[in-house]
Protein backbone atom coordinates (compact mmCIF):
# COMPACT_ATOMS: atom_id res chain seq x y z
CA UNK A 1 0.00 0.00 0.00
CA UNK A 2 2.85 2.62 -0.34
CA UNK A 3 1.59 5.64 -2.13
CA UNK A 4 5.49 6.79 -3.06
CA UNK A 5 8.14 4.33 -3.37
CA UNK A 6 11.37 4.87 -4.83
CA UNK A 7 14.77 2.10 -5.45
CA UNK A 8 17.24 1.86 -4.66
CA UNK A 9 17.02 3.03 -0.51
CA UNK A 10 20.76 3.03 -0.81
CA UNK A 11 23.20 3.62 -3.83
CA UNK A 12 27.15 3.51 -3.43
CA UNK A 13 29.05 4.09 -6.50
CA UNK A 14 31.69 5.37 -7.81
CA UNK A 15 32.88 8.97 -9.78
CA UNK A 16 32.51 9.04 -13.23
CA UNK A 17 30.03 6.52 -12.82
CA UNK A 18 26.17 6.77 -14.58
CA UNK A 19 23.23 5.49 -12.30
CA UNK A 20 19.48 5.80 -12.61
CA UNK A 21 16.94 5.99 -9.30
CA UNK A 22 13.38 5.01 -9.94
CA UNK A 23 10.35 6.53 -8.42
CA UNK A 24 6.42 5.50 -8.44
CA UNK A 25 3.01 6.72 -7.16
CA UNK A 26 0.02 4.89 -6.44
CA UNK A 27 -1.81 7.85 -6.02
CA UNK A 28 -3.39 8.91 -9.35
CA UNK A 29 -1.51 11.71 -9.22
CA UNK A 30 -0.79 14.07 -12.13
CA UNK A 31 2.69 15.71 -11.13
CA UNK A 32 5.87 14.43 -10.04
CA UNK A 33 8.98 16.05 -8.42
CA UNK A 34 12.48 15.43 -7.39
CA UNK A 35 14.04 17.17 -4.83
CA UNK A 36 17.67 16.74 -3.52
CA UNK A 37 18.36 17.09 0.00
CA UNK A 38 22.14 17.78 0.98
CA UNK A 39 23.77 17.25 3.89
CA UNK A 40 22.37 20.41 5.82
CA UNK A 41 19.19 18.91 5.12
CA UNK A 42 18.48 22.00 2.73
CA UNK A 43 15.33 20.83 0.72
CA UNK A 44 15.52 21.92 -3.23
CA UNK A 45 13.26 21.10 -6.02
CA UNK A 46 15.33 19.89 -9.46
CA UNK A 47 12.61 18.76 -11.70
CA UNK A 48 8.90 19.12 -11.44
CA UNK A 49 6.60 16.56 -14.64
CA UNK A 50 2.84 17.01 -15.05
CA UNK A 51 1.37 14.53 -17.13
CA UNK A 52 5.04 13.27 -18.36
CA UNK A 53 5.77 16.50 -19.93
CA UNK A 54 8.53 18.70 -17.96
CA UNK A 55 7.31 21.97 -16.37
CA UNK A 56 10.26 22.98 -13.89
CA UNK A 57 13.74 22.59 -14.36
CA UNK A 58 15.80 24.50 -11.77
CA UNK A 59 19.38 24.67 -13.13
CA UNK A 60 20.04 21.05 -12.65
CA UNK A 61 23.06 19.92 -14.84
CA UNK A 62 22.81 18.23 -17.84
CA UNK A 63 24.28 15.10 -16.37
CA UNK A 64 20.78 14.56 -14.88
CA UNK A 65 17.87 13.49 -16.94
CA UNK A 66 14.64 12.83 -15.68
CA UNK A 67 12.51 10.42 -17.61
CA UNK A 68 8.47 10.07 -17.18
CA UNK A 69 7.20 6.74 -18.78
CA UNK A 70 3.77 7.82 -18.13
CA UNK A 71 2.26 9.74 -14.89
CA UNK A 72 3.13 6.71 -12.43
CA UNK A 73 6.93 6.99 -12.84
CA UNK A 74 9.77 9.43 -12.61
CA UNK A 75 12.75 8.07 -13.19
CA UNK A 76 16.10 10.10 -12.51
CA UNK A 77 19.39 9.41 -14.70
CA UNK A 78 22.45 10.53 -13.71
CA UNK A 79 25.46 10.73 -16.32
CA UNK A 80 29.38 11.15 -14.82
CA UNK A 81 28.96 11.25 -11.28
CA UNK A 82 30.78 13.69 -9.20
CA UNK A 83 31.16 14.19 -5.11
CA UNK A 84 29.14 16.74 -5.16
CA UNK A 85 26.07 14.47 -6.45
CA UNK A 86 26.24 12.78 -3.21
CA UNK A 87 22.99 13.87 -1.35
CA UNK A 88 19.53 12.30 -0.04
CA UNK A 89 16.99 12.41 -3.52
CA UNK A 90 13.29 12.60 -2.80
CA UNK A 91 10.94 11.88 -5.20
CA UNK A 92 7.08 13.12 -4.61
CA UNK A 93 4.03 13.55 -6.58
CA UNK A 94 0.56 15.44 -5.99
CA UNK A 95 -2.29 16.57 -7.61
CA UNK A 96 -3.60 19.27 -10.32
CA UNK A 97 0.70 19.95 -10.68
CA UNK A 98 -0.25 23.31 -8.83
CA UNK A 99 2.48 22.43 -6.23
CA UNK A 100 -0.79 21.86 -3.62
CA UNK A 101 0.39 18.98 -0.85
CA UNK A 102 3.02 16.84 -2.19
CA UNK A 103 3.59 12.88 -0.92
CA UNK A 104 7.34 11.81 -0.71
CA UNK A 105 9.00 8.50 -1.23
CA UNK A 106 11.23 7.42 1.52
CA UNK A 107 14.15 9.23 -0.51
CA UNK A 108 17.41 7.48 -1.36
CA UNK A 109 20.86 7.73 -0.45
CA UNK A 110 23.67 8.47 -2.98
CA UNK A 111 27.35 8.67 -2.09
CA UNK A 112 29.61 8.85 -4.21
CA UNK A 113 33.48 7.90 -3.82
CA UNK B 1 14.04 35.94 -5.00
CA UNK B 2 12.05 33.69 -3.28
CA UNK B 3 12.95 32.46 -0.03
CA UNK B 4 12.15 30.77 2.74
CA UNK B 5 13.79 30.89 6.37
CA UNK B 6 13.57 29.60 9.82
CA UNK B 7 14.48 31.71 13.05
CA UNK B 8 15.94 28.61 14.71
CA UNK B 9 17.96 25.91 13.54
CA UNK B 10 17.11 23.73 16.63
CA UNK B 11 14.59 23.54 19.56
CA UNK B 12 14.53 21.27 22.54
CA UNK B 13 11.72 21.43 24.64
CA UNK B 14 10.59 18.85 27.33
CA UNK B 15 8.01 16.18 26.88
CA UNK B 16 4.53 17.99 27.65
CA UNK B 17 5.12 21.16 26.63
CA UNK B 18 4.29 23.08 23.93
CA UNK B 19 6.39 23.46 20.48
CA UNK B 20 6.52 26.57 18.56
CA UNK B 21 8.17 26.90 15.30
CA UNK B 22 9.09 30.05 13.48
CA UNK B 23 9.20 30.37 9.60
CA UNK B 24 10.14 33.76 7.85
CA UNK B 25 9.05 34.11 3.89
CA UNK B 26 9.89 36.90 1.63
CA UNK B 27 7.61 36.39 -1.00
CA UNK B 28 4.64 38.61 -0.11
CA UNK B 29 2.89 36.67 -3.17
CA UNK B 30 2.78 33.24 -1.82
CA UNK B 31 -0.60 32.07 -1.88
CA UNK B 32 -0.64 28.68 0.20
CA UNK B 33 1.47 27.32 2.75
CA UNK B 34 2.48 24.42 4.11
CA UNK B 35 3.96 22.50 6.92
CA UNK B 36 6.57 18.59 6.73
CA UNK B 37 7.70 16.73 9.17
CA UNK B 38 10.90 14.84 8.49
CA UNK B 39 11.90 11.69 10.97
CA UNK B 40 14.92 10.41 10.68
CA UNK B 41 15.94 8.18 7.53
CA UNK B 42 12.36 8.90 6.04
CA UNK B 43 10.84 11.70 3.62
CA UNK B 44 9.16 14.64 4.56
CA UNK B 45 5.75 14.50 5.62
CA UNK B 46 2.76 16.76 5.59
CA UNK B 47 1.52 18.17 9.00
CA UNK B 48 -1.03 20.96 8.12
CA UNK B 49 -1.41 23.52 5.47
CA UNK B 50 -3.00 27.35 5.58
CA UNK B 51 -3.96 29.64 2.18
CA UNK B 52 -3.40 33.22 2.03
CA UNK B 53 -6.89 34.28 3.15
CA UNK B 54 -6.40 32.95 6.83
CA UNK B 55 -4.74 33.21 9.85
CA UNK B 56 -4.76 30.27 11.66
CA UNK B 57 -5.82 26.93 10.65
CA UNK B 58 -6.01 24.40 13.83
CA UNK B 59 -5.27 19.86 13.03
CA UNK B 60 -4.65 17.91 15.85
CA UNK B 61 -2.67 19.15 18.49
CA UNK B 62 -1.40 21.12 15.51
CA UNK B 63 -2.10 24.88 14.76
CA UNK B 64 -0.35 27.15 12.18
CA UNK B 65 -0.63 31.03 12.46
CA UNK B 66 -0.10 33.63 9.23
CA UNK B 67 0.86 36.89 9.78
CA UNK B 68 1.72 38.26 6.56
CA UNK B 69 1.81 41.58 7.87
CA UNK B 70 5.36 40.57 8.59
CA UNK B 71 5.61 37.12 6.47
CA UNK B 72 5.77 35.07 9.51
CA UNK B 73 4.44 31.34 9.75
CA UNK B 74 4.25 29.50 12.87
CA UNK B 75 3.75 26.19 13.72
CA UNK B 76 2.34 25.31 17.37
CA UNK B 77 2.47 21.50 18.47
CA UNK B 78 0.85 20.66 21.87
CA UNK B 79 1.64 18.88 24.49
CA UNK B 80 5.06 17.51 22.87
CA UNK B 81 5.58 14.05 22.76
CA UNK B 82 9.06 11.97 21.84
CA UNK B 83 7.04 11.09 18.40
CA UNK B 84 7.10 14.59 17.55
CA UNK B 85 11.01 14.14 17.08
CA UNK B 86 11.80 15.15 13.89
CA UNK B 87 12.90 18.07 11.45
CA UNK B 88 10.22 20.29 10.51
CA UNK B 89 10.16 22.31 7.51
CA UNK B 90 7.94 25.03 6.34
CA UNK B 91 7.09 25.23 2.28
CA UNK B 92 5.60 28.41 0.43
CA UNK B 93 3.82 27.82 -2.89
CA UNK B 94 5.22 30.04 -5.93
CA UNK B 95 5.25 29.37 -9.58
CA UNK B 96 4.33 25.64 -9.84
CA UNK B 97 6.79 24.86 -6.95
CA UNK B 98 6.98 24.26 -2.96
CA UNK B 99 10.10 26.78 -1.55
CA UNK B 100 11.48 25.10 1.59
CA UNK B 101 12.94 26.68 4.26
CA UNK B 102 15.92 25.17 5.91
CA UNK B 103 14.29 23.15 8.63
CA UNK B 104 14.44 23.37 12.38
CA UNK B 105 15.36 19.77 14.66
CA UNK B 106 12.86 19.57 17.54
CA UNK B 107 14.34 17.54 20.30
CA UNK B 108 12.03 15.89 23.32
CA UNK B 109 14.02 16.38 26.83
CA UNK B 110 12.20 13.52 29.19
Amino acid sequence: DTAVSQTPKYLVTQMGNDKSIKCEQNLGHDTMYWYKQDSKKFLKIMFSYNNKELIINETVPNRFSPKSPDKAHLNLHINSLELGDSAVYFCASSTHGLANEQFFGPGTRLTVL
Amino acid sequence: GESVGLHLPTLSVQEGDNSIINCAYSNSASDYFIWYKQESGKGPQFIIDIRSNMDKRQGQRVTVLLNKTVKHLSLQIAATQPGDSAVYFCAERGAQKLVFGQGTRLTINP
